[in-house]
């Protein structure tokens, strides 16, 4: 079974400031990892996805994700964030050749001016 | 991108009563769909996985008379909350997995507040 841990629940910053979401995971089998952004009242939005290769995954609004084997983690980064980032991030793992999908607990990431 | 609509939006019914949520797979054909239920500042919980045309496989704890799942088509799934009490409200989300070139993604429906009074 796969678990994923996000290890904070808020995180603050100013706007133009970058940024780092944490999020590790477990699994005793090879995965596939995604972040997804969800606004108010809305469903999720993949933003990027790691499935095999280079281990810096690029993704939509700027974001970028690192895969790392050794210490099963995959943070997500904005090097300059803005106010419409404001949103919940959630990192999901999934076993290669498997249909669920498991999720963190989630990150509210707020943009202060 | 595949895009998945979810319908309706909000929806506020009396306890007691039934309300069906439609999750559409509006540019592929999704073999596989998913049902969850996000409670307020909190993360999805998978409620069931429907695959098209045999029985949704429930998650533990997860009453399959109360909640109905139907994947009658490769691009409908429905999600009947029945005899609904106010413990139902929650936001639900479906979400929607192909073969093919998409099946390494799940694409996600807009998402169904459901308020029961």
């Amino acid at each position: 079974a796969q678990s994923v841990t996000q290890l904070d629940s808020q995180v603050p910053v100013f706007e133009e400031a970058p940024v780092e979401l944490r999020c590790n995971y477990s699994s005793s089998v090879s995965v596939y990892l995604f972040w997804y952004v969800q606004y108010p009242n809305q469903g999720l939005q993949l933003l990027l996805k790691y499935l095999s290769g280079s281990t810096l995954v690029k993704g939509i609004n700027g974001f970028e994700a690192e895969f790392n084997k050794s210490q099963t983690s995959f943070h997500l980064r904005k090097p300059s964030v803005h106010i419409s980032d404001t949103a919940e991030y959630f990192c999901a793992v999934s076993a290669q050749g498997a249909q669920k999908l498991v999720f963190g607990q989630g990150t509210r990431l707020t943009i202060n001016p | 991108g595949a895009v998945v609509s979810q319908h309706p939006s909000r929806v506020i019914c009396k306890s007691g009563t039934s309300v069906k949520i439609e999750c559409r797979s509006l540019d592929f054909q999704a073999t596989t769909m998913f049902w969850y239920r996000q409670f307020p500042k909190q993360s999805l919980m998978l409620m069931a996985t429907s695959n098209e045309g045999s029985k949704a496989t429930y998650e533990q704890g997860v009453e399959k008379d109360k909640f109905l799942i139907n994947h009658a088509s490769l691009t409908l799934s429905t999600l009947t909350v029945t005899s609904a009490h106010p413990e139902d409200s929650s936001f639900y989300i479906c979400s929607a997995r192909a073969a093919g070139r998409y099946n390494t993604e799940a694409f996600f429906g807009q998402g169904t507040r459901l308020t029961v009074v």
